[in-house]
């Protein structure tokens, strides 16, 4: 079956300090990848996927590359602010060749974000 | 427009109890998928519906039960409640298309006593 890992946190940072949140998942057919994030109390958001190789996903500063040859999804930002302290989940969503897609997300253990002034 | 909503966003259960759940997707989604959230187990899937049909189902006892309406409006249900059910608890909603984000929101926080 599908399977996500997250490198194991927490991660501490301090501001302006480049992130990586690694992720690796194991699949068959065609994922998509996703991270989301998840603020205290809150629901998950999506913060950016990526549907095929190759894909960089983006958003609010943060990149992510798909890598089908290292089975990867690696969560990077250049410069951390304090806003960003929350915790991250790496998912991916299965599919066929011929782009259907089945509902299930299987998520990473989520890894903590925080980050000191 | 208006996101996933989720009713009620707290409840506190006994054991023995049942419970039900509300969750109301974006507009236009017709796909509504559930989660259970614990510290222990992460993010585990429950079950998928698309136009009031069950499309997929987690691996979870079958005192967990689901239901989705012509509206697409789901609800869950879980009988028989067990310590172990605290959780908060996440619906989701999706287009039917090949990159298959979902949205998530904000969660019941059950807590069974």
């Amino acid at each position: 079956g599908n399977s996500v890992t997250q490198m194991e946190g927490p991660v501490t940072l301090s501001e302006e300090a480049f992130l990586t949140i690694n992720c690796t998942y194991t699949a068959t057919g065609y994922p998509s990848l996703f991270w989301y994030v998840q603020y205290p109390g809150e629901g998950l958001q999506l913060l950016l996927k990526a549907t095929k190789a190759d894909d960089k996903g983006s958003n609010k500063g943060f990149e992510a590359t798909y890598r089908k040859e290292t089975t990867s999804f690696h969560l990077e930002k250049g410069s951390v602010q304090v806003s960003d302290s929350a915790v991250y989940f790496c998912a991916l969503r299965g599919s066929n060749a011929g782009g259907t897609s089945y509902g299930k997300l299987t998520f990473g253990q989520g890894t903590i974000l925080t980050v000191h002034p | 427009k208006a996101g996933v909503t989720q009713t009620p966003r707290y409840l506190i259960k006994t054991r023995g109890q049942q419970v039900t759940l509300s969750c109301s997707p974006i507009s236009g989604h017709r796909s509504v998928s559930w989660y259970q959230q614990t510290p222990g187990q992460g993010l585990q899937f429950l079950f998928e519906y698309f136009s009031e049909t069950q499309r997929n189902k987690g691996n979870f006892p079958g005192r967990f039960s689901g239901r989705q309406f012509s509206n697409s409006r789901s609800e869950m249900n879980v009988s028989t409640l067990e310590l172990g059910d605290s959780a908060l608890y996440l619906c989701a909603s999706s287009r039917q298309s090949p990159s298959g984000e979902q949205y998530f929101g904000p969660g019941t926080r059950l807590t069974v006593t």
